[in-house]
């Protein structure tokens, strides 16, 4: 089974440039969230997907963060303009909504730098 | 906000021996789980203990749950280097339908 795909896995861009990561998740996964983490902290909730509906984006800056998932599989994180205090990890994940429910599976991040 | 707190911040020990992580929260919870992480990589699923459990084993972790204390442990027997990693614990908190808060995690060394 493939797990969660993301690219890229690195970027790196100046202050003001826009940027966009992709999220493929595991096939099935009716939930995709995404993750902010910090240099040294654990990650943060941005935003979470059931299907293509945005069910938690409380966490979410949205006067410069934006994100989609259409037709409810593939999603899409936007930062625009990037700003130096968004360099960190951003983490996709999945969660099967069978089974036991409440495992979330992490793909590799996209570690973005901002200069 | 973050509501998990590992104890230890970083841990470092001689391959073979024990190592034991805790985590404490501040909310009641639906279930806890540890994720391990390694350098640059994403977070991989240890174990989920659920509130109404006090402990689960899988191979050589052992993880117990005090929700009186609101604390919950990670033990890890007979180390190996490649166990070498941060560790997360994140609470699944009652009423948040799987919400996951992560805390800031412990850097366990396992010195081969």
């Amino acid at each position: 089974e493939a797990g969660v795909v993301q690219s890229p896995r690195y970027k790196i861009i100046e202050k003001k440039q826009p940027v966009a990561f992709w999220c493929n998740p595991i096939s099935g996964h009716n939930t995709l969230y995404w993750y902010r983490q910090n240099l040294g902290q654990g990650p943060e909730l941005l935003i979470r997907y059931e299907n293509e509906e945005a069910v938690d984006d409380s966490q979410l800056p949205k006067d410069r963060f934006s994100a989609e998932r259409l037709k409810g599989v593939d999603s899409t994180l936007k930062i625009q303009p990037a700003e130096l205090g968004d360099s960190a990890v951003y983490l996709c994940a999945s969660r099967d909504p069978g089974g036991a429910g409440e495992t979330q599976y992490f793909g590799p991040g996209t570690r973005l730098l901002v200069l | 906000s973050q509501q998990g707190e590992e104890d230890p911040q970083a841990l470092s020990i001689q391959e073979g021996e024990n190592a034991t992580m805790n985590c404490s929260y501040k909310t009641s919870i639906n279930n806890l789980q540890w994720y391990r992480q390694n350098s640059g990589r994403g977070l991989v699923h240890l174990i989920l203990i659920r509130s109404n459990e006090r402990e689960k084993h899988s191979g050589r972790l052992r993880v117990t749950l005090d929700t009186s204390k609101k604390s919950s442990s990670l033990l890890i027997t007979a180390s190996r280097a490649a166990d070498t990693a941060s560790y997360f614990c994140a609470t699944d908190a009652a009423g948040a339908n799987s919400k996951l808060t992560f805390g800031k995690g412990i850097t366990l060394s396992v010195r081969p």
